[in-house]
């Protein structure tokens, strides 16, 4: 079955910086790629999402990269802000692979 | 509004007291899922159903059931408890695998 690593585990950037986490998968099959954020106490809600027939996805401040060939995708938050600070997964797969997370925390 | 609900929210049980977690979803969403969240493991499939009286094991399924049998409605039952239970559950809802997920705020279950 499909397998997802996620890293960091915890980050942490100076406000208007760039934070990068990366996925690798395992199952080459995979084509579906979204990204969930999680506030404290809150539920995950999707950010962005990308398809294997894509390499690179943009909205606002956030892009997605996916590279096929070496099975990993990242997620990129430029001009990074306090709200931005909270735990970030990826996923992938139809059967939705969750990785373990990436604490993200902004400092202002 | 469209929304995924959970009740209860907040439980504090003992081992062996069988309970059941309900969630309800309004927006026709034919995919369903149960997760359950512990630190360090993200988020782990436990149960999912692709439709009405369609239900399949997920990565964790052990010590858990499911049923289905509206539309709208996908239950999560423990049947005996134990402590390795204790743990935040999120029910899901979609048009199916490769679309949004759109999570419950969320169960906060604890086996004493």
């Amino acid at each position: 079955g499909e397998n997802v690593e996620q890293h960091p585990s915890t980050l942490s950037v100076q406000e208007g910086d760039s934070a990068v986490i990366k996925c690798t998968y395992s199952d080459s099959a995979s084509n579906y790629f979204p990204w969930y954020k999680q506030e404290l106490g809150k539920r995950p809600q999707l950010i962005i999402d990308i398809r294997s027939n894509v390499g690179e996805k943009k909205d606002q401040r956030i892009a997605v990269t996916l590279n096929k060939t070496a099975k990993h995708f990242s997620l990129h938050i430029t001009e990074t802000q306090p709200e931005d600070s909270a735990v970030y997964f990826c996923a992938a797969s139809d059967k939705l692979v969750f990785g373990a997370g990436t604490i993200l925390r902004v400092k202002s | 509004e469209a929304q995924v609900t959970q009740n209860p929210r907040y439980l504090i049980t003992v081992t062996g007291k069988k309970l059941t977690v309900t969630c309800s979803q309004n927006m026709n969403h034919e995919y369903m899922s149960w997760y359950r969240q512990d630190p360090g493991l993200g988020l782990r499939q436990i149960y999912y159903s692709m439709n009405v009286e369609v239900t399949d094991k997920g990565d964790v399924p052990e010590g858990y059931k499911v049923s289905r049998k509206e539309k709208r409605n996908f239950p999560l039952i423990l049947e005996s408890p134990s402590p390795n239970q204790t743990s935040l559950y999120f029910c899901a809802s979609s048009s199916g695998t490769v679309y949004e997920q759109y999570f419950g705020p969320g169960t906060r279950l604890t086996v004493t």
